[in-house]
């Protein structure tokens, strides 16, 4: 299985710009996705194939990366972005980062 | 609006069977290719199984080969799963899925039914 690697969480005020992480332990193309899943909720596609926005999602969020290292941005984070984002590969079997929560301070 | 619906997670003893369905609407069911995935309690979310659009191609992780099978009522837009041989382990809250296309991204979810395995 193709494993992705995420910080746990991070921390970061209103207003900001962060930058979450993911890293595969084998290349996989541009095949990278993101989802942003809040608490009792169903998970929500972010971005696909690394840096295509999905339908009605704000453009404060963008992608990037190709081979092993993608990064998910949100500039500038908003209280409503308190959550968890999980990356997915789709180069092999499908697989998904553990997840990184976001807290804002 | 795409919805999807899933029904039918119950508590099930270990060894024991159960069959998931999911009602789809708003979109061309038989156009796309519709997924399972799952997430155990506080977890992360783990890719279950996947049907083509016809249902002629089904794909499985390892640990479900053999005991789980996905299968598809285009007529009845309705993705279902059974599941046998059930494993405390399999306890999760399960969500069907749209693919844009095999290999492709999770892009539309419902809002998911709890399977319990437990004595």
């Amino acid at each position: 299985d193709t494993v992705l690697t995420q910080s746990p969480a991070l921390a970061v005020s209103p207003g900001e710009r962060v930058s979450i992480s993911c890293r595969a332990s084998e290349g996989v193309n541009s095949y990278m996705h993101w989802y942003q899943q809040k608490p009792g909720q169903q998970p929500k596609l972010l971005i696909y194939k690394a840096s295509n926005l999905a339908s009605g999602v704000p453009a404060r969020f963008s992608g990037s990366g190709s081979g092993t290292d993608f990064t998910l941005t949100i500039d500038p984070v908003e209280a409503d972005d308190t959550a968890t984002y999980f990356c997915q590969q789709s180069w092999n079997d499908p697989t998904f980062g553990g997840g990184t929560k976001l807290e804002l301070k | 609006e795409v919805q999807l619906v899933e029904s039918g997670g119950v508590l099930v003893q270990p060894g024991r069977s159960m069959k998931l369905s999911c009602a789809a609407s708003g979109f061309t069911f038989s156009s796309f290719p519709m997924a399972w995935v799952r997430q155990a309690p506080t977890k992360g979310l783990e890719w279950v199984a996947t049907i083509s659009t016809s249902g002629g191609s089904t794909y499985y992780r390892d640990s479900v080969k053999g005991r789980f099978t996905i299968s598809r009522d285009n007529a009845k837009s309705t993705l279902y799963l059974q599941m046998d041989s059930l494993r405390s382990e399999d306890t999760a809250t399960y969500y069907c899925t749209t693919q844009a296309a095999i290999s492709y991204w999770f892009a539309y979810w419902g809002q998911g039914t709890l399977v319990t395995v437990s004595s």
